[in-house]
């Protein structure tokens, strides 16, 4: 299956913009999913299709593709965002679903 | 409402077996795959098998073939996750998830179950 890459951790302040990327190898060829985790819970879809949101979702979540890197970009960030935030695509080749390593993102 | 309830935490020793369930509510349970993903403590996401529960199609990652056994009963719209021998490295929350597909291979997960926590000591 792809290999796909999250920074571990991004930190912004309040108010600010968090912007968290995915890359791997054919990654541009594919559509990327986005998930949020907050603490003690389960993941929840935040962005589908690269870019589209769920219904319920904040306009301040969107998403975006760059050749073979995907990003998830959190608009007035505010205390409720900080979580693990997961990425994901669907590998044709093995049928499998992919999961980055996932990204904790932490509110200063 | 779409809903995915899993059953409760559990705690067993290494050697022995296990089932947790997922029971769907809200939703034609027949009409979309049941996908289970592990997380251990500490780690990410690490998808395991998928199951169609109309005709019980199931797919299971390289990783955990042979690991686990995922079946369904469409009667009570649950899907099941089994081990037959647990070690102490099956310790983890083990959630189940709907998939969609509306669009061929680009595939995601829109509802997710509350999580089953596995402890599995020695």
């Amino acid at each position: 299956s792809d290999v796909l890459t999250q920074p571990p951790s991004v930190s912004v302040a309040p108010g600010e913009t968090a912007r968290i990327t995915c890359g791997g190898y054919n990654v541009g060829s594919k559509s990327v999913h986005w998930y949020q985790q907050r603490p003690g819970q389960a993941p929840m879809l935040v962005i589908y299709y690269d870019s589209d949101r769920p219904s319920g979702i904040p306009e301040r979540f969107s998403g975006s593709k760059s050749g073979n890197t995907a990003t998830l970009t959190i608009s007035r960030v505010e205390a409720g965002d900080e979580a693990d935030y997961h990425c994901q695509v669907w590998d044709s080749i093995s049928d499998c679903a992919d999961f980055g390593g996932g990204t904790k993102l932490t509110v200063l | 409402e779409v809903q995915l309830v899993q059953s409760g935490a559990d705690v067993k020793k290494t050697g022995e077996s296990l089932t947790i369930s997922c029971q769907g509510s809200g939703y034609t349970f027949t009409s979309y795959w049941i996908g289970w993903v592990r997380q251990m403590p500490g780690k990410g996401l690490e998808w395991m098998g998928i199951i169609f529960p109309s005709d019980s199609d199931t797919r299971y990652s390289p990783s955990f073939q042979g690991q686990v056994t995922i079946s369904v009963d469409k009667s009570i719209s649950t899907a099941y996750l089994q081990w037959s021998s647990l070690s102490a490295s099956d310790t983890a929350i083990y959630y189940c998830a709907r998939r969609i597909t509306v669009i061929r291979e680009k595939y995601y997960f829109d509802s997710w179950g509350q999580g089953t926590l596995v402890t599995v000591s020695s």
